[in-house]
């Protein structure tokens, strides 16, 4: 069964650190993209980043740029959101999706799937 | 960035209806889109991608179209199971952006 399982959600002040992991399983890790995608509360969707299966291209929300790291271990078959300087705004459940796609006719479909459960990151005083 | 704007916002319907929630892109996407379905408390599922390919497992009951600008995913004859919040969401170009979302409610 594919599966993707996080972690390392929590309470953290404002301008503080947090690192998220996803372990996954079921499926070949090293050879998907991979995304982490948050939704504060009662709210919709938001893409943050996703990483390319080698690790050598990363791409990001601008709202998070400079202040959030996706990374991975591929030996462990886990993710990583390091999130530092944390807002307000940052508050959220964070899933991390695998990039699932196919290319046709010289176009590459992508979609996320499956999603992990989720972690919650609050950002209080 | 490409803004996706999904309409209605909310919608309530009886079990058996047949429910049709419209995705606008603020540009030519293509095929680029897909939908998923949410429930309260739940991850994201996916149901459709490439704006028409029905995902492995999902009921035939959803189906989705449209290229371009304009999508719509249907649901024919609704069930009970059914009665969540549903997603658009364009792959054709980073940030992947997503719809407000579309409440669907029990009438």
């Amino acid at each position: 069964e594919v599966q993707l399982v996080e972690s390392g959600g929590g309470l953290v002040q404002p301008g503080g650190s947090l690192r998220l992991s996803c372990a996954a399983s079921g499926f070949t890790f090293s050879s998907n993209w991979m995304s982490w995608v948050r939704q504060a509360p009662g709210e919709g969707l938001e893409w943050v980043a996703n990483i390319k299966p080698d690790g050598s291209d990363k791409y990001y929300v601008d709202s998070v740029k400079g202040r959030f790291t996706i990374s991975r271990d591929n030996a462990k078959n886990s993710l990583y959101l390091q999130m530092n300087s944390l807002r307000a705004e940052d508050t959220a459940v964070y899933y991390c999706a695998r990039d699932l796609g196919y290319c046709s006719g010289g176009n590459c479909y992508n979609w996320f799937d499956p999603w992990g459960q989720g972690t919650l990151v609050t950002v209080s005083s | 960035d490409i803004q996706m704007t999904q309409s209605p916002s909310s919608l309530s319907a009886s079990v058996g209806d047949k429910v049709t929630i419209t995705c606008r892109a603020s540009q030519s996407i293509g095929s680029f889109l897909n939908w998923y379905q949410q429930k309260p408390g739940k991850a994201p599922k996916l149901l459709i991608y490439a704006a028409s390919s029905l995902q492995s497992g999902v009921p035939s009951r959803f189906s989705g179209s449209g290229s371009g600008t304009d999508f719509t995913l249907t649901i024919s004859s609704l069930r009970p199971e059914d009665f969540a919040t549903f997603y658009c969401q364009q792959s054709y170009s980073t940030p992947k952006t997503f719809g407000q979302g579309t409440k669907l409610e029990i009438k």
